[in-house]
């Protein structure tokens, strides 16, 4: 069974400029978390989606927005990019009913 | 507000020894634990979860024990490898109803773990 896959793994991108991260859930789950890791703050949740709803959301601000597809894939996005945005985005799935959740590689997002 | 919290930020231990990690938590709604272990630039692998309802659960080398009165979790790793050496990070869950909160984990700040020869 495959895991948990992001695309791309790495990024740069400029202050200003958006971008979209991508993650494919392993097969059959139907939850998909988003989280934000680095050094200063930890891993933190940024949202959840489920069957295509937004479940639950973290304190980000309105730059951070995702979505989930009818095959359950998720895409997220920041837009107006700030250097404090460079991080590794974790994206994690699981069934969706009280299961653990496995996380994908991380796409690592540098802002310039 | 640092909900979940591991205060140890670094633990070193000799293989072949148990090593133990700690973790405390103070959202008493909190009724789903787990840890994962994570290398550098990679994503967190599960480990062992254990839920409120319980007060330990084995898996192998990996025993997860829970105190819900102190609201503490402790991982033990018997015996410890140098391939255990990684960060460590215990997260907890509220299981709503209707399953609102199951995909948000909420992490400690994680707990370097060295395994030396």
């Amino acid at each position: 069974k495959a895991g948990v896959t992001q695309t791309p793994r790495y990024l740069i991108k400029t202050r200003g400029q958006q971008v979209t991260l991508s993650c494919s859930p392993i097969s059959g789950h139907r939850s998909v978390s988003w989280y934000q890791q680095t050094p200063g703050q930890g891993l933190q949740f940024l949202f959840e989606y489920f069957s295509e709803t937004q479940r639950n959301k973290g304190n980000f601000p309105g730059r951070f927005s995702g979505r989930q597809f009818s095959n359950s894939r998720s895409e997220m996005n920041v837009s107006t990019l700030e250097l404090g945005d460079s991080a590794l985005y974790l994206c994690a799935s699981n069934t969706g009913v009280n299961t653990e959740a496995f996380f994908g590689q991380g796409t690592r997002l540098t802002v310039v | 507000d640092q909900q979940v919290k591991q205060n140890s930020p670094s633990l070193s231990v000799q293989e072949g020894r148990i090593s133990i990690l700690n973790c405390d938590y103070t959202n008493s709604m909190f009724d789903y634990f787990l840890w994962y272990k994570k290398y550098p630039a990679e994503g967190p692998t599960f480990l062992i979860s254990i839920s409120s309802i319980k007060d330990k659960n084995e898996d192998g080398r990996f025993t997860v024990f829970l105190n819900k009165s102190a609201k503490h979790l402790s991982l033990h790793i018997v015996p410890s490898q140098p391939g255990d050496s990684a960060v460590y990070f215990c997260a907890a869950r509220v299981s709503g109803a209707g399953g609102t909160s199951y995909g948000k984990l909420t992490f400690g700040q994680g707990t370097i773990l060295t395994v030396h020869p």
